[in-house]
C-alpha cells in the first residue's frame, strides 16, 4: 500500500512569502504529526493531529506557523512571512492510532532565500 | 524537560558488531524508539522498547534500562547499506509526539 506522501518535495521561496506544504497520510491513520529537521539534527516536533483537531500544537515556533486537517486525512502546514531560519526539511508522519508506530513521509525541503 | 544524548559519529567495518548508546532524561516515560535515516530520506522505524530488557529483530537488537535512563541499539554482521544516521527518540510527557536525539551517523567501511 501507499506510504505517507508529501508535496512538493522541494520548495524555494523568497523571504517574506507564504508557503503551504501538503501531507497525505497512510489511509486509515487517525494520528498525523509534523516535524522539522535541520541539517545534523534530529526531527523536531511541531504539531500533532488526532482526527481533524490539533491535539498538541506546542511545538509550533511562533504564530507564523499554522496547520490544518479539515477532513481528518490530508494536512497542510502553512507558513506566513517566511524567514531564512525557516529553511529545513519538513517531515510528516502518521500512525494508526495515538501512540502507535509513526511512519514518515519523504519530507519537503524548504529553502528561504 | 526532556533531553537525549547519543554519540555524533561512529565508524565500523563490514561484518563487525556496533553498539550505539542513548541516554535520556524525561519527565514521563512512554517508550523509546530507534529509527534509521539514510541521507536525504525519511526516518524508518527500527524498534520500540517500553519494558526493560533486550528486543531482538534479525540483525538489530535494542536494549532498555528505565532505571538508568539508558538504551542501546546493537547492529550485527554490519553491511555497507547500514551506513546511516540512527535516531533515538522518546515520547513526550503527553505521549503526543516523539522527542528525537541528534542522531548518530554510522559509517561502515569495507
Amino acid at each position: 500500500g501507499a506510504g505517507v506522501s508529501q508535496t512538493p518535495s522541494n520548495k524555494v521561496t523568497e523571504k517574506g512569502k507564504y508557503v503551504e506544504l501538503r501531507c497525505d497520510p497512510i489511509s486509515g491513520h487517525t494520528a498525523l504529526y509534523w516535524y522539522r529537521q535541520s541539517l545534523g539534527q534530529g526531527p523536531e516536533f511541531l504539531i500533532y493531529f488526532q482526527g481533524t483537531g490539533a491535539a498538541d500544537d506546542s511545538g509550533l515556533p511562533n504564530d507564523r506557523f499554522f496547520a490544518v486537517r479539515p477532513e481528518g486525512s490530508v494536512s497542510t502546514l502553512k507558513i506566513q512571512r517566511t524567514e531564512r531560519g525557516d529553511s529545513a526539511v519538513y517531515l510528516c508522519a502518521s500512525s494508526l492510532e495515538y501512540g502507535g508506530e509513526q511512519y514518515f513521509g519523504p519530507g519537503t525541503r524548504l529553502t528561504v532565500t | 524537560g526532556q533531553n537525549i544524548d547519543q554519540p555524533t559519529e561512529m565508524t565500523a567495518t563490514e561484518g563487525a558488531i556496533v553498539q550505539i548508546n542513548c541516554t535520556y532524561q524525561t519527565s514521563g516515560f512512554n517508550g523509546l524508539f530507534w529509527y534509521q535515516q539514510h541521507a536525504g530520506e525519511a526516518p524508518t522505524f527500527l524498534s520500540y522498547n517500553v519494558l526493560d530488557g533486550l528486543e531482538e529483530k534479525g540483525r538489530f537488537s535494542s536494549f532498555l534500562s528505565r532505571s538508568k535512563g539508558y538504551s542501546y541499539l546493537l547492529l550485527k554482521e554490519l553491511q555497507m547499506k547500514d551506513s546511516a544516521s540512527y535516531l533515538c527518540a522518546v515520547t513526550n510527557q503527553a505521549g503526543t509526539a516523539l522527542i528525537f536525539g541528534k542522531g548518530t551517523t554510522l559509517s561502515v567501511s569495507s
